[in-house]
């Protein structure tokens, strides 16, 4: 069984500029979620995919924006890059059983924006 | 909205003895309660879970969890820690009613020879 995988593993960029994340969910799983963690906090939601369709959100602004393709990959954009934007991306995928969702992570993107 | 308190931001134990990381939620609607362990420049992995049943709930590596609706409490603890267990610990809360996963800050733990 194949965990879920992120490319890529470190990534630095200026600010104003726009970056794509990428995420493959583990095998049979068909929700992927994303999440920011700055230096030293916990996680912060961002947004969720199901089937292609996003499926709930968190408080980040419209420049963070995603996709999720037929094979339940996903992408994370995000446009016009701020300083604050450094931290490192996570993706989650799971396979919602109910009203549970138990998600597995990926290793993170670390992104720097200078 | 739901929240998450990690009571202890560093917690030094030496190797072999007992730990707790203490967890407080608050919500309006019933959760589900996790714990993960991120080991330096990796990602989270889960640690246990509890859903529903018994409140007590043992997990991988040792660690188990207590589920505590009164208290609103999620403790982790584990009777003897090694070395290998030092790394951040993140207590997080699922809602009933989103998707909207909360994380606490994080808990160090740091064991000491």
């Amino acid at each position: 069984e194949t965990g879920v995988t992120q490319s890529p593993t470190h990534l630095i960029k200026t600010r104003g500029q726009q970056v794509t994340l990428r995420c493959s969910s583990q095998s049979g799983h068909n929700t992927v979620s994303w999440y920011q963690q700055a230096l030293g906090q916990g996680p912060q939601f961002i947004f969720q995919y199901y089937r292609e369709e996003e499926n709930g959100r968190g408080n980040f602004p419209p420049r963070f924006s995603g996709l999720q393709f037929p094979n339940y990959s996903s992408e994370l954009n995000v446009n016009a890059l701020e300083l604050d934007d450094s931290a490192l991306y996570l993706c989650a995928s799971s396979f919602p059983s109910g009203n549970t969702d138990t998600q597995y992570f990926g290793p993170g993107t670390r992104l720097t924006v200078l | 909205a739901q929240s998450v308190t990690q009571l202890d931001s560093q917690v030094p134990v030496f190797e072999e003895a007992p730990v707790e990381l203490r967890c407080n939620y608050s919500s309006s609607v019933s959760v589900y309660l996790f714990w993960y362990v991120q080991y330096p420049n990796q990602g989270l992995q889960l640690l246990l879970k509890y859903l529903s049943g018994s409140t007590l709930v043992k997990g991988i590596n040792g660690f188990e969890a207590e589920f505590n609706k009164s208290q609103t409490s999620f403790h982790l603890r584990k009777p003897s820690v090694h070395i290998s267990d030092t790394a951040e610990y993140f207590c997080a809360v699922f809602p009933s009613n989103n998707n909207d996963m909360r994380f606490g800050a994080g808990t160090r733990l740091t064991v000491k020879p």
